[in-house]
């Protein structure tokens, strides 16, 4: 799975909408990149994945680069409840057909903070 | 609600006293496994499952074992909790791999003295 680059910190204000970069310069065509989230005191959250093409879901989109090499996780009017840690990963097809560790990794992430 | 719950959220044990922590889901996935995050190190798989009875060690294993009976749960034994396994714990889901949309658990917070 390729590494990803994140900021350490980021800071908006509420209903402004949040730009969350992340690089991943040694992503492989097959990777999928996700982005999951972690809420204080709480377990870690799907936000949203993509390959190529740009996505939208409920809760975010996310813009890819042409080259792949590079995406942003946009939240379109930040709220208070989503101040969280942001963490981008790039997952790859299951490597290990006979066992072996499996899990995700997830780097520092981007802490972001909604500032009232 | 679809959802993935652990029982206890917060357990104070002493070193040796075996402890189970029960994780739970109800979105029929077949996809299970376990994490612990801990200040700098970030999360980290301990074993997971693909399906029934099929279960593999992640990357830090040592002290903790697994079982999976039952598509729907998939506990956590500390047959001998030392203090290095003091640490908040995840249990996670998924439809078919760790490469699918992750379902995770809100968190198990162990302190072993």
């Amino acid at each position: 799975d390729a590494k990803t680059t994140q900021p350490n910190s980021m800071e908006s204000n509420e209903e402004e909408p949040v730009h969350l970069p992340c690089n991943h310069s040694t992503i492989s065509g097959t990777d999928y990149i996700h982005w999951y989230r972690q809420l204080p005191s709480q377990g870690p959250e799907y936000v949203i994945h993509g390959l190529t093409s740009n996505v939208n879901n409920r809760m975010a989109s996310l813009a890819i680069a042409e080259d792949r090499k590079s995406s942003t996780l946009i939240l379109h009017r930040a709220t208070l409840r989503d101040a969280a840690v942001y963490y981008c990963i790039c997952l790859g097809p299951r490597r290990h057909s006979g066992g072996g560790a499996d899990g995700l990794t997830f780097g520092k992430g981007t802490h972001l903070i909604i500032q009232p | 609600e679809a959802q993935v719950t652990q029982n206890p959220r917060y357990l104070i044990t002493v070193t040796g006293k075996k402890l189970t922590v029960t994780c739970s889901q109800n979105m029929n996935h077949e996809y299970m496994s376990w994490y612990r995050q801990d200040p700098g190190l970030g999360l980290r798989q301990i074993y997971y499952s693909m399906n029934v009875e099929v279960t593999d060690k992640g990357d830090v294993p040592e002290g903790y074992k697994v079982s999976r009976k039952e598509k729907r749960n998939f506990p956590l034994i500390l047959e001998s909790p030392s203090p290095n396994q003091t640490s908040l714990y995840f249990c996670a889901s998924s439809y078919g791999t760790s490469r699918q949309t992750q379902y995770f658990g809100p968190g198990t917070r162990l302190l072993v003295l």
